[in-house]
């Protein structure tokens, strides 16, 4: 079946400084790949769209400029969490569908601590 | 804009029950809805897929019904073992290019020994 590969799956950082999380489709190629973000108890929140190629799309209230995403390959999506800040410690968590399937496919997410 | 509402209790059931989680949404019906196992610390599995044609859909101990009617669907867990205590989620697709899915916000499940 799809597999998708997220690394870090744990990450301390200082404040101020950035972060990069992978998202990989290690058996399929994905033209788009989604962000979610999940704080304790909550369920996911879609951060935004990855696209292959061109930019991302961000869902409303998120920032762009903090969050950036980078999708240069079919199977590798980045998100880079700039000037982070204890606010921004959260799990998150990338999905990615095989363009023959109708079911999404997630990583085993990112668990980011700000200190 | 579209809500999608879960129970937000959580639910505690004894082993060997049958467990009923409900997912309603607003307005417009999506083309199919999903569901998704999710344990602590690790991102959401898939169960079941139901389409908006479809009325219901098993496999083994899991069954899902859809009715765009009420626009609800549940999800049952007969035989209920401790194994499966998570978050149950739901997730609606509206179809679209890009299948992005929406979560609701999700049922904690205790199933008690």
């Amino acid at each position: 079946g799809a597999v998708v590969s997220q690394h870090p799956s744990r990450v301390i950082c200082k404040s101020g400084t950035s972060v990069k999380i992978e998202c990989r489709s290690l058996d399929f190629q994905a033209t788009t790949m989604f962000w979610y973000r999940q704080f304790p108890k909550q369920s996911l929140m879609l951060m935004a769209t990855s696209n292959e190629g061109s930019k991302a799309t961000y869902e409303q209230g998120v920032e762009k400029d903090k969050f950036l995403i980078n999708h240069a390959s079919l199977t590798l999506s980045t998100l880079t969490v700039t000037s982070a800040h204890p606010e921004d410690s959260s799990f998150y968590i990338c999905s990615a569908r095989p363009p023959t399937g109708e079911v999404n496919t997630f990583g085993s997410g990112t668990r980011l601590t700000v200190v | 804009s579209q809500k999608i509402e879960q129970n937000s209790e959580a639910l505690n059931i004894q082993e060997g029950k049958t467990a009923t989680l409900t997912c309603n949404y607003t307005n417009y019906s999506p083309a199919y809805l999903q569901w998704y196992r999710q344990d602590p610390g690790r991102g959401p599995v898939f169960l079941l897929l139901i389409r908006e044609n479809e009325k219901e859909k098993r496999k083994e101990r899991l069954k899902v019904t859809f009715d765009t009617t009420l626009k609800q669907s549940l999800f049952h867990i007969t035989a209920s073992q401790p194994a499966d205590s998570a978050t149950y989620l739901c997730a609606p697709n509206y179809g679209g290019a890009t299948n992005k899915l929406i979560f609701g916000t999700g049922t904690l499940l205790a199933v008690q020994p």
